[in-house]
Formats: C-alpha cells, sequence, structure tokens
C-alpha cells in the first residue's frame, strides 16, 4: 500500500526568507503524481503544485518549487521570499495512476508552517 | 465561477443517530470525491463517485455510503455514528475520472465539521 510521510510536524520561518518542507512516501508503482496542498485555518485546501512521477524536471510555481528524487522516494517544497499568508498546513499528497483512474489522493499529516514577521 | 460547495458547515450529532452531508461539484464536473479530516491529521480517501457509479472506496466501514445525483451532486451518509467520526468531511471535484496531461485536478469544498457526542 502507498503511504505518504511527513517527519515535520511544525516549521517556523521568517518572513522574505526561505523554508524547505519534506515528504517521504512509499509506492510500487512507476507512474504516479505528487502534490503539495496548503490548508489555511479557512479549511479551504488549496493545490500548490504538482509534479508528475515521469517528469525529471523539477515543478516551480512563482516562489514554490520542489525537489523530487524519484530513487530516494523524497518530495521536498521550497518556498522561497516566504510572506504571511504562506502561514498554513501543508499536505504532502500522492495519486496513483494506475489503470487510468485519479482522484484518491493519499495524504501525509501535514506540516504546520508559522511566519514571523 | 462558483467554486465547491458543501452543507452544512456545521454539524452536531449524538452517538447512534445518522447524518447527510451534501456536495456541489463545480459545475460541467463530473467526478466527486469525499474525504474524512481528523483533527491534526491528513484526508483520508473515502469515496469517489464518476457519472453516478462508485469508482473508488477507501477502508471505511459499511456505516459510511453515498451517492450521486443526475446533476452530479452527491450525498455522504454515515449511520450508527461513533464518537470517533468526528471530523472535518471534504467533497472534491474534477472534470473527469482519467487523463494524463493536463492532471484531472481536483478541487475541494471548505468542509462540513461534524461532532458527535
Amino acid at each position: 500500500a502507498q503511504t505518504v510521510t511527513q517527519s515535520q510536524p511544525e516549521m517556523s520561518v521568517q518572513e522574505a526568507e526561505t523554508v524547505t518542507l519534506s515528504c517521504t512516501y512509499d509506492t510500487s508503482e512507476s507512474d504516479y503524481y505528487l502534490f503539495w496542498y496548503k490548508q489555511p485555518p479557512s479549511r479551504q485546501m488549496i493545490l500548490v503544485i504538482r509534479q508528475e512521477a515521469y517528469k525529471q524536471q523539477n515543478a516551480t510555481e512563482n516562489r514554490f518549487s520542489v525537489n523530487f528524487q524519484k530513487a530516494a522516494k523524497s518530495f521536498s517544497l521550497k518556498i522561497s521570499d516566504s510572506q504571511l499568508g504562506d502561514a498554513a498546513m501543508y499536505f504532502c499528497a500522492y495519486d496513483m495512476n494506475y489503470g487510468g483512474s485519479q482522484g484518491n489522493l493519499i495524504f501525509g499529516k501535514g506540516t504546520k508552517l508559522s511566519v514571523k514577521p | 465561477d462558483a467554486g465547491v460547495t458543501q452543507s452544512p458547515t456545521h454539524l452536531i450529532k449524538t452517538r447512534g443517530q445518522q447524518v447527510t452531508l451534501r456536495c456541489s461539484p463545480i459545475s460541467g464536473h463530473k467526478s466527486v470525491s469525499w474525504y474524512q479530516q481528523v483533527l491534526g491529521q491528513g484526508p483520508q480517501f473515502i469515496f469517489q463517485y464518476y457519472e453516478k457509479e462508485e469508482r473508488g472506496r477507501g477502508n471505511f466501514p459499511d456505516r459510511f455510503s453515498a451517492r450521486q445525483f443526475p446533476n452530479y451532486s452527491s450525498e455522504l451518509n454515515v449511520n450508527a455514528l461513533l464518537l470517533g467520526d468526528s471530523a472535518l468531511y471534504l467533497c472534491a471535484s474534477s472534470l473527469r475520472l482519467t487523463g494524463s496531461d493536463p492532471y484531472n485536478e481536483q478541487f475541494f469544498g471548505p468542509g462540513t465539521r461534524l461532532t458527535v457526542l
């Protein structure tokens, strides 16, 4: 069974600094997707960034980038120039692409990110 | 455009009661997934429906059931409520069931907070 592990329950960063959130996963599949979701106190889950396993190039979205290490099954999120609005729970998630089915996301336990002014 | 909507926002029930949670997907989205998020944990997949048929089921007891209507809205029912059912229930919709590139992204609603006393 696939699992997602986030070993950092809480992280803190100074405004304008850079922070990296860690995630490891376990799967026997070769074709899958990995995600970072953000859940602010308002509860609405928002997709931050997505990585396709078949792509070697790391995904980037503005200030957000990932370090995808497929062999090590590691998927970290780097937030550059941190802003107060980045404060939230961050979840790492996995979705297999087996048999064409998508949508059964497997989430880690989350990392609570605080941003200090 | 309206996002995914869920009702009610909050709900308080007692043990043994039954509850129905509702979800309206984004217009044009045909797939709906349900997740349970216990406090301090990541969401756990419960069900996925597509075109009114169940297409995926997580590791939840038979007390949990769901259905999807012709307008693609969905209901999640939980019978014989237990204290452990207290959680945030998230609904997510996506345009279709499958797809490789671009990824068939799921969009989450704000959730229904269920408290079982």
